[in-house]
């Protein structure tokens, strides 16, 4: 089947605005993971959806960062008043099961520029 | 806060060299997985240890996690040009992952 797949591929929007960006995970993947990838650093954990339980988002780094996620489908996560700051390539994975040792499949990311 | 560092941050080499790098933390981890992104796509995971000592061997790529299952290493042989890309490690923890900021390989014809 297919693999994770995000949209839009690439976002330029304007300091202030707000956006969002899809994920829709391989299908039977009940785990969904985001991340922020900044350019040349590694992936910084952003929250993650596991089933119809409660998401971990220990990882927003801020109230302008929120996600959601229908059950075990498509999932949007939302930055409002973006900043300068917010720029980079945010990741979407999703996985059969949560834990360190499942693999994640990684979508290719939304590159995000806030001018 | 548990950080995974990684090293060399870049490599360049030429192709038939052999390379190792590096995946450290001073904290221990249940398991480490070995991630390659290559420009515009995501990462793609290559292999996942879990038991202190280990050693897999995937064709010219060898990896290795410490005894004390604190660090690990991923070793090149005889690279080549399609080896060229970001190395991820990354640390499982608490039902996460935490990744380290990578080492970018370039391997020139």
């Amino acid at each position: 089947g297919a693999g994770v797949s995000q949209s839009p591929s690439n976002k330029v929007t304007e300091k202030g605005k707000d956006v969002e960006l899809r994920c829709d995970p391989i299908s039977g993947h009940t785990a969904l993971y985001w991340y922020r990838q900044r350019l040349g650093q590694g992936l910084e954990f952003l929250i993650y959806f596991q089933g119809n339980s409660a998401p971990d988002k220990s990882g927003l780094p801020s109230d302008r960062f929120s996600a959601e996620r229908t059950g075990e489908s498509v999932s949007t996560l939302t930055i409002q008043r973006t900043q300068q700051e917010d720029s980079a390539v945010y990741l979407c994975a999703s996985s059969t099961r949560t834990g360190p040792s499942y693999e994640q499949y990684f979508g290719p990311g939304t590159r995000l520029t806030v001018t | 806060t548990q950080l995974l560092e990684q090293s060399p941050q870049f490599l360049s080499i030429q192709e038939g060299e052999n390379l190792t790098v590096y995946c450290n933390s001073s904290s221990v981890f249940s398991s480490l997985q070995w991630y390659r992104q290559e420009p515009g796509e995501g990462p793609v995971l290559l292999v996942t240890v879990v038991t202190g000592g280990e050693v897999k061997k995937l064709k010219r790529l060898t990896f290795q996690f410490g005894d004390a299952r604190k660090d690990s290493s991923l070793h090149i042989t005889a690279a080549q040009p399609g080896d060229t890309g970001l190395y991820l490690c990354a640390g499982g923890s608490q039902g996460n992952l935490i990744f380290g900021k990578g080492t970018k390989l370039s391997v020139k014809p």
